[in-house]
Parts: C-alpha cells; sequence; structure tokens
C-alpha cells in the first residue's frame, strides 16, 4: 500500500506571497492532519480534516487554512508568508483519527518551505 | 507549556546494548501514546503505541512501558543497532482528540 505523499518536496518563496502544499493520504484513511515541524518549536499540530471538514484546529493565526477533497486528498494554504513561516510541513493520515489506535498517524515526507 | 516532554535532547549507546529513551507528560486525560523515529529530510516513522488500559506493548526489537501514576513512558530499544541512529519523537493523544501533541525529540546515536 503507498504511503503519504506530498508536493512538493521543496519550496521557496518570498515575504507577502502564499503558498498551497498538497497531501495524498493512504488510500482507505479518511482523516489527514497538518504539522509544522520548527527548530525551536518542535512539531506542532496546525488542523486536522476529516469528510472535507475541519474537525480539529490548533493555535495558528487565519493565514494558514486547508482543504480536504471528496478524495480524501488535503491542501494547505498559507496566505502572506512570513519569514518565521519557514519550516518543514508534515501531513498525515489515519483511518478516523480518533479513538486509540484508529489515531495511529502515518507521516508524509513532509514539504520543506523556506521563505524569503 | 509543553503537556509532553523529553528531557533529554541526546542519548549515546553502543551496539547491542540496550537503549532507553524517556517521555513525561502532564495531562492525565491522554490516553493513547506513540513514538516515532526521524531522520532528516524525512516524515517521522510510526514505531509502536500503547493505549493507557495498558502498561507494556512490544514489537521486536522495540518495548515500550508506561506508567500512569508516573505520567512516564519509555521506550526500549534491544539489541541497539547502529542504523536505529535518529530522533525519536514521543506524541500524545486525547481520546476523542485528534491531534497528537509532541515532545521534543531525543538524538539517539548507536556506535558499532
Amino acid at each position: 500500500k503507498a504511503g503519504v505523499t506530498q508536493t512538493p518536496r521543496y519550496l521557496i518563496k518570498t515575504r507577502g506571497q502564499q503558498v498551497t502544499l498538497s497531501c495524498s493520504p493512504i488510500s482507505g484513511h479518511r482523516s489527514v492532519s497538518w504539522y509544522q515541524q520548527t527548530p525551536g518549536q518542535g512539531l506542532q499540530f496546525l488542523f486536522e480534516y476529516f469528510s472535507e471538514t475541519q474537525r480539529n484546529k490548533g493555535n495558528f493565526p487565519g493565514r494558514f487554512s486547508g482543504r480536504q477533497f471528496s478524495n480524501s486528498r488535503s491542501e494547505m494554504n498559507v496566505s502572506t508568508l512570513e519569514l518565521g513561516d519557514s519550516a518543514l510541513y508534515l501531513c498525515a493520515s489515519s483511518l478516523v483519527g480518533t479513538g486509540g489506535f484508529r489515531n495511529t498517524q502515518y507521516f508524509g515526507p513532509g514539504t520543506r518551505l523556506t521563505v524569503l | 507549556d509543553q503537556q509532553v516532554k523529553q528531557n533529554s535532547p541526546s542519548l549515546s549507546v553502543q551496539e547491542g546494548r540496550i537503549s532507553i529513551l524517556n517521555c513525561d507528560y502532564t495531562n492525565s486525560m491522554f490516553d493513547y501514546f506513540l513514538w516515532y523515529k526521524k531522520y532528516p529530510a524525512e516524515g517521522p516513522t510510526f514505531l509502536i503505541s500503547i493505549s493507557s488500559i495498558k502498561d507494556k506493548n512490544e514489537d521486536g526489537r522495540f518495548t515500550v512501558f508506561l506508567n500512569k501514576s508516573a505520567k512516564h513512558l519509555s521506550l526500549h530499544i534491544v539489541p541497539s543497532q547502529p542504523g536505529d541512529s535518529a530522533v525519536y519523537f514521543c506524541a500524545a493523544s486525547l481520546q476523542a482528540g485528534t491531534a497528537l501533541i509532541f515532545g521534543k525529540g531525543t538524538t539517539l546515536s548507536v556506535s558499532s
């Protein structure tokens, strides 16, 4: 079974621009979560989608948004990029996202975003 | 404040010996705990998990122990191999939650 895939793997943008990252979950997984990894803050939860609905959201500004499509694929958007948005953005999928083992999340390779 | 803490940033072990990675948490409502391994420029790889109703779970060379009264869990790797050298993250989730709360990670170095 193919793993979680993310595109693109690397991205360079300038301040003020916006960016869209894409994630395809493991086949059969309906929950998709997004995380930001930075050296200072570690891995932080951004949001989670299930059945095309945002079910949970972390403590990030409204510039960070996402969506999920009917095939469970998900996109994440960051508008008005800031230097501090430079990070590794990770997508993870799980069966249904709640309840013990059902929330075992499998991660993609990530998208390395650099904001200049 | 950090709800999941990995107080040792690094650990060095010789090949063949046991590696013990530790994790403490503060939220007693966490009911599912996971360990991930991460290489640079890659996403975390799921290793092993444990439910709060258990105190031990084994999978090959990996064993996770949970002490709920102490709010502490540990990952034992026996025997350690050079290929185990990576950053190890502890994570926790609430029963009805969807977010994983991660510790800051411990870098394990296994020398041959």
